[in-house]
């Protein structure tokens, strides 16, 4: 039962673009999510996150939205440069017991950025 | 450096060995979680350590995974009897986060790349 989905495998967008990762979450339990990168050989880097009290966050290139109602959230990245060529998870937490925050993780999308 | 580290970073074991991975996290952070990352997956929970105590196991997969942190820094996570489907790279991440403290982000080490053969 994926509890979070990311239903794009992969995405290829051009230098300059705005790249657009989608992520759908099952379980209303869940008050904050995260969109962690990584690189080959490498751990998740913590890119973003947003608390559901929230319906955006911005931080340089990146901007986090959140569609409480329709269970969505999308990251946003604006101007798209090579270096961001990676795989991207969205991650969600909340409702664990013990203060046990957790983190839900979707399958990943390998985003391609294009010279 | 201050990041999370662990060791080694590639284990390889013949099915039926017993393993040890390690996890440094980083210094003065109370919460660490293992992850297990199957190829092409995201990674799962494995269980979680408020310092010294290990307040979640709910996702070892069987009695032959263990893990400790006995003076609340350290942590070490045992598979014995390794099978064939416990290949994966395992995570160590560390948070500041106390009960109820959620949202505070997770570090990740770079994992260790098991493979059973």
């Amino acid at each position: 039962d994926q509890q979070v989905k990311q239903n794009s495998p992969s995405l290829s967008v051009q230098e300059g673009r705005i790249s657009i990762l989608n992520c759908d979450y099952t379980n209303s339990m869940f008050d904050y999510f995260l969109w962690y990168k990584k690189y080959p050989a490498e751990g998740p880097t913590f890119l973003i996150s947003i608390s559901s009290i929230k319906d955006k966050n911005e931080d340089g290139r990146f901007t986090v939205f959140l569609n409480k109602s329709a269970k969505h959230l999308s990251l946003h990245i604006v101007p798209s440069q090579p270096g961001d060529s990676a795989v991207y998870f969205c991650a969600a937490s909340g409702g664990g017991n013990f203060g046990n925050e957790k983190l839900t993780f979707g399958t990943g999308t390998r985003l391609t950025i294009i010279p | 450096g201050a990041g999370v580290s662990q060791s080694p970073r590639y284990k390889v074991a013949k099915r039926g060995q017993d393993v040890a991975l390690r996890c440094d996290p980083i210094s003065g952070h109370v919460s660490l979680f293992w992850y297990q990352q199957a190829l092409g997956q995201g990674p799962e929970f494995l269980t979680y350590f408020q310092n010294e105590a290990q307040l979640d196991k709910s996702g070892l997969p069987s009695d032959r995974f263990f893990a400790e942190r006995p003076e609340g820094s350290v942590s070490t996570l045992k598979i014995q009897r390794t099978q064939q489907e416990d290949s994966a790279v395992y995570l160590c991440a560390s948070s500041r986060a106390l009960r109820g403290g959620g949202g505070n982000e997770q570090f990740f080490g770079p994992g260790t790349r098991l493979t059973v053969l």
